[in-house]
């Protein structure tokens, strides 16, 4: 599975919208690009998903970018509870379905 | 929200003695992951399993660690004999099937601590 690259961490004001950002240079044609956050004390949450085009949810927007190398979480209205580790994640379509972490972003919302 | 539960919360065992860590999936999944978190946040993956068959494993469940997930009983990962750098978060998460489509649902984990 490709690397990806995130920051280390990005600080937010309660009301705002947020964007992380994710690196994924070397991704393939057949990888996708998942999203889960993580707070203290629980296991990661999914949030998100895509391949090429962009999608949303409840939880969030995910912006690919045209030749896939970039994609952004954006993330309307960030609240306190929004608070967490999010981690973006390359999955090998009809590969193993086993999730590889990197260190992921520290979001921290400021009320 | 996920329905995953895992038991027990918190495990401290001596090097040498064997920890055992359950899980049970949420309702209706058939695949089971086995994660570790160390304590830089850092996540290794371990086992998985579709019903009661192993589909991959590392080289390190095979020597020192056991996993089953027998039918009608929760799932067990069990470390034969525990060292200190297996202290670490242990996670269990479920997906409805195999397919990478498929989102897993994780559970609080297990904090085992090796003294």
């Amino acid at each position: 599975d490709a690397k990806t690259t995130q920051p280390d961490s990005m600080e937010s004001t309660e009301g705002e919208t947020v964007h992380l950002p994710c690196s994924h240079a070397t991704i393939s044609g057949n990888e996708y690009i998942y999203w889960y956050r993580q707070v203290p004390l629980q296991g990661p949450e999914y949030v998100t998903h895509g391949l090429q085009q962009n999608t949303t949810n409840s939880m969030a927007f995910l912006a690919i970018a045209s030749d896939r190398k970039s994609s952004t979480l954006i993330l309307p209205h960030v609240s306190l509870r929004d608070a967490a580790v999010y981690h973006c994640i390359l999955r090998v379509q009809g590969g193993s379905a086993k999730l590889i972490f990197g260190e992921g972003t520290k979001l921290t919302v400021s009320s | 929200n996920s329905k995953v539960i895992q038991t027990p919360r918190y495990l401290v065992k001596g090097q040498g003695q064997k920890a055992k860590m359950r899980c049970i999936p949420e309702k209706g999944h058939p695949v089971v992951f086995w994660y570790q978190q160390n304590k830089n946040n850092e996540f290794k993956f371990l086992i998985n399993f579709q019903n009661q068959e192993v589909l991959q494993q590392i080289d390190m469940t095979e020597k020192r660690f056991s996993a089953e997930c027998p039918s009608n009983s929760p799932c067990s990962l069990e470390i034969q004999s525990s060292e200190a750098g297996d202290s670490a978060l242990y996670l269990c998460a479920s997906s409805r099937d195999w397919g990478n489509y498929a989102e897993q649902f994780f559970g609080p984990g297990t904090r085992l601590t090796v003294l």
